[in-house]
């Protein structure tokens, strides 16, 4: 089956780490996305990626980081520069020629 | 710049009822409009898109959305409310089919009782 898979579906990180995030998807997609979801404020886009070997910051990206060395996978970086980390985590992807972007199942990331 | 508005952040409804939840827009271009469905703990699903063609857009699980030019809005309705549809919406624009980004509306749960 074709689709987007993220891990892990939790993750907890103590404050001063640095954490990883997965996003691998089999659509054959160029372009991928990451977004951050808080309660009440909608999908807020972090980082994208039109192409592999680049990226282009989004609306937040202070305090994260991503690779795109593959066109499968996109990672995000959490670091403990962001200030307030805790949040659900959405990766999508699109292919050229379509409009609608096609979303993982999302990681859920706490700060202890 | 491109901008949604979600009128409702909550609609309730009993299961059976008509459901209806608003969406404005704000777009520089010939917008593409999507609702996109995300229930507890779930990444997003693409209930319907709109991209220029017929005004009316039929979706997945009985939700359509019309496009009104004049009135800049989106609505999306559904004419027998079941206990599944009970979720977040969130009505998203995009302006052009290249790689440019999306923009979400807050969302509205909709709430839906026996």
């Amino acid at each position: 089956d074709g689709g987007i898979t993220q891990s892990p579906k939790y993750l907890f990180r103590k404050e001063g780490q640095n954490v990883t995030l997965s996003c691998e998807q089999n659509l054959n997609h160029d372009a991928m996305y990451w977004y951050r979801q808080d309660p009440g404020q909608g999908l807020r886009l972090i980082y994208y990626s039109q192409i592999v070997n680049d990226f282009q910051k989004g609306d937040i990206a202070e305090g994260y980081s991503v690779s795109r060395e593959k066109k499968e996978s996109f990672p995000l970086t959490v670091t403990s520069a962001q200030k307030n980390p805790t949040a659900f985590y959405l990766c999508a992807s699109k292919g050229l020629g379509y409009n609608e972007q096609f979303f993982g199942p999302g990681t859920r990331l706490t700060v202890l | 710049a491109q901008s949604v508005t979600q009128l409702d952040s909550h609609v309730s409804v009993s299961e059976g009822t008509p459901v209806l939840l608003r969406c404005n827009y704000s777009s520089s271009y010939s917008p593409s409009l999507f609702w996109y469905v995300q229930h507890p703990n779930k990444g997003l699903q693409l209930l319907l898109k709109y991209t220029s063609a017929a005004t009316l857009v039929k979706g997945i699980n009985g939700f359509e959305a019309e496009f009104k030019k004049s009135e800049t809005s989106f609505h999306l309705t559904k004419p027998s409310a079941h206990m599944s549809d009970a979720a977040e919406y969130f009505c998203v624009v995009s302006s052009d089919s290249g790689y440019s980004t999306l923009t979400f509306g807050k969302g509205t749960m909709l709430l839906v009782s026996p």
